[in-house]
């Protein structure tokens, strides 16, 4: 049973860069496809990015200008770069696992809070 | 891309049947078979609870079901149990450049 961790700064300031971590336990890194997805409080689900096995990555154009998403297999850890942050970033921050078009795994979220 | 279109609200009794609708495009819901519905109670991550329209992860109750016609996938909630009481989202892999959409949410109220 794969197992995801978020962490990361709960708070940064407008214009600075959100960096989140989600560690992996219980399952290969590697073998898997892996999606940050994030929700506004109070709002709903909006997909971020993908990362693939083969190290390709696929964003969600209206922030892709933005993000970055990478995984570091030795340390079982996938990462989202935000840069240029605003308050419409303030969102809770999920990693999930993605397999057959769905999300399959999620960690227990990320609460980031853009506010100087 | 907009995001696919959900009730807001849907209410039953215990032991009724409910049935949540998400209404999408050609280019998502209705092109491919790749709809996904989650269930997230309040202050916790979404749990899958279907996946490509109507397959039940191992774990999730037979209670949960999915189907599609056209551009509209819905999930039903059989034997409404108090538990069931939270918000629900489908998702569905898209042709649009986002990849991936999310409805806008249903929130399911167990009187």
């Amino acid at each position: 049973q794969v197992q995801l961790q978020e962490s990361g700064p709960g708070l940064v300031k407008p214009s600075e860069t959100l960096s989140l971590t989600c560690t992996v336990s219980g399952g290969s890194i590697s073998t898997y496809y892996w999606s940050w997805i994030r929700q506004p409080p109070g709002k709903g689900l909006e997909w971020i990015g993908l990362f693939f096995p083969s190290g390709s990555t696929s964003y969600n154009p209206s922030l892709k200008s933005r993000i970055t998403i990478s995984v570091d297999t030795s340390e079982s850890q996938v990462s989202l770069k935000l840069t240029s942050v605003t308050a419409a970033d303030t969102a809770v921050y999920y990693c999930a696992r993605t397999s057959q078009w769905s999300f399959h795994s999620w960690g227990q979220g990320a609460l980031v809070t853009v506010s100087s | 891309q907009s995001a696919l279109t959900q009730p807001a609200s849907v209410s039953g009794s215990p032991g009724q049947s409910i049935t949540i609708s998400c209404t999408g495009t050609s280019s998502d819901v209705g092109g491919y078979n790749y709809v996904s519905w989650y269930q997230q109670h309040p202050g916790k991550a979404p749990k899958l609870m279907i996946y490509e329209v109507s397959n039940r992860p191992s774990g999730v109750s037979n209670r949960f079901s999915g189907s599609k016609s056209g551009n509209t996938a819905s999930l039903t909630i059989s034997g409404l149990q108090a538990e069931d009481e939270a918000d629900y989202y489908c998702s569905s892999y898209t042709s649009g450049s986002t990849r991936y959409v999310f409805g806008t949410g249903t929130k399911v109220t167990v009187l």
